[in-house]
């Protein structure tokens, strides 16, 4: 079946530090891949994804590329700032253009950007 | 424009015991999926309503149950409460009835159950 696996946290960073947050996947066919956030006390809310190999989704000065050959799909951002801090979720659908999407989550990763 | 809603927030029930929670899902869209969070955890797929009928469906077993309304909103049922249903249930909605699937789930804030 379909998994995520992503870096356990926290990751505790300083403002304009750089962000890597590792994520990789097991998918039968060619999955849809997702960035969710998690703010503290609200929902979680789609950040970026990319839908075949080699896209790069980018939203809000994040970015991640849909590597195929690595099965990987890893977060970045080049200078965090505190309102970053949030728990960051990657996580895939199998079910791309078709009727009833269903998203496999990793477990997540809390991310604290001190001032 | 209303976003996913969710009711209630939180609540506690003790083991044996049968909850209901509902969702109403975002303006214009048409179907709705439960996810359960566990403390620290990822969300993970429950099922899936469209139609009035369960489309999708996870690895849980039949003590949760669902239903979807004629106006889309959707009603989560768990019976016979475990300790280990205590989690963050999450309700997400999506336009996907035409085939149209952008891949995008808009998410509530969830209703926290704990089972003592």
């Amino acid at each position: 079946g379909n998994s995520v696996t992503q870096m356990e946290g926290p990751v505790t960073l300083s403002e304009e530090a750089f962000l890597t947050i590792n994520c990789t996947y097991t998918a039968t066919g060619y999955p849809s891949l997702f960035w969710y956030v998690q703010y503290p006390g609200e929902g979680l809310q789609l950040l970026l994804k990319a839908t075949k190999a080699d896209d790069k989704g980018s939203n809000k000065g994040f970015e991640a590329t849909y590597r195929k050959e690595t099965t990987s799909f890893h977060l970045e951002k080049g200078s965090v700032q505190v309102s970053d801090s949030a728990v960051y979720f990657c996580a895939l659908s199998d079910r791309w253009g078709a009727a009833g999407n269903k998203l496999t989550f990793g477990g997540g990763t809390r991310v604290l950007v001190k001032p | 424009d209303a976003g996913v809603t969710q009711s209630p927030t939180h609540l506690i029930k003790t083991r044996g015991q049968q909850v209901t929670l509902r969702c109403s899902p975002k303006s214009g869209h048409d179907t709705v999926s439960w996810y359960q969070q566990a403390l620290g955890q990822g969300p993970q797929f429950i099922f899936q309503y469209y139609e009035e009928e369960e489309r999708q469906r996870g690895n849980f077993p039949d003590r949760f149950s669902g239903h979807q309304f004629p106006n889309y909103s959707s009603e989560l049922n768990v019976n016979a409460l475990l300790l280990g249903d205590s989690a963050l249930y999450l309700c997400a909605s999506s336009l996907d009835g035409q085939g149209v699937n952008t891949g995008e789930l808009f998410f509530g804030e969830g209703s926290r159950l704990t089972v003592l």
